[in-house]
């Protein structure tokens, strides 16, 4: 089983500032990787994909990067609604099965 | 607009049984595969089971194979999770999630929508 590993587990930073969160795996997943956002009470919410591919609607400072076993999420400039815990996952195909990071919070 | 409700969710005594049922709308169901995914109170996403549009390929985390069991019912855009054996430490919130993959594929990608998620509690 591929484990992923998060760091920091909590960012504090203030608004405008830039954060950069890590994700590391066990094993190489190519560029089978998300992240995700999760505020208080809401379901996640899918910001990239394969690594690098922002979502349709989300804002241009949030960017991904990587691939094999190291990735980033960098949010460029902080926003207030950016205050969340951030998750990545992973995805294999065969055998099929998926990994979540057990995720940073990035606090003010 | 793709909406995704849970239902079903609930208290249940240890080593009883809960199915849970994920309602889907606004998109062609039988285009993506389909998981669940739970969250106990407090802590971090833990993938539990996916199954591809055709419901030939199934996977489960090991932490519930052999007790859960997914299916989905394409005619009626209905994903669904019978938990059997259920224990204390089941108790989540749980989601159902959609693929960001469409078209006939067995291949895993990213999870792109989410419900809102439904409570189920084990407890005597």
């Amino acid at each position: 089983e591929i484990v992923l590993t998060q760091s920091p587990a909590t960012l504090s930073l203030s608004p405008g500032e830039s954060a950069t969160l890590s994700c590391r795996a066990s094993q190489s997943v190519s560029s089978y990787l998300a992240w995700y956002q999760q505020k208080p009470g809401q379901a996640p919410r899918l910001l990239i994909y394969d690594a690098s591919k922002r979502v349709t609607g989300i804002p241009a400072r949030f960017s991904g990067s990587g691939s094999g076993t190291e990735f980033t999420l960098t949010i460029s400039s902080l926003e207030p609604e950016d205050f969340a815990v951030y998750y990545c996952q992973q995805w294999n195909n065969w055998p099929p099965g998926v990994t979540f990071g057990p995720g940073t919070k990035v606090d003010i | 607009e793709v909406q995704l409700v849970e239902s079903g969710g609930g208290l249940v005594q240890p080593g009883r049984s809960l199915r849970l049922s994920c309602a889907a709308s606004g998109f062609t169901f039988d285009d993506h595969g389909m998981h669940w995914v739970r969250q106990a109170p407090g802590k971090g996403l833990e993938w539990v089971s996916s199954i591809s549009w055709n419901s030939r390929t199934i996977a489960y985390a090991d932490s519930v194979k052999g007790r859960f069991s997914i299916s989905r019912d394409n005619g009626k855009n209905s994903l669904s999770l019978q938990m059997d054996s259920l224990r204390p430490e089941d108790t989540a919130v749980y989601y159902c999630a959609r693929d960001h993959n469409y078209g006939a594929t067995e291949r895993l990608s990213s999870f792109d929508f989410w419900g809102q998620g439904t409570l189920v509690t084990v407890s005597s």
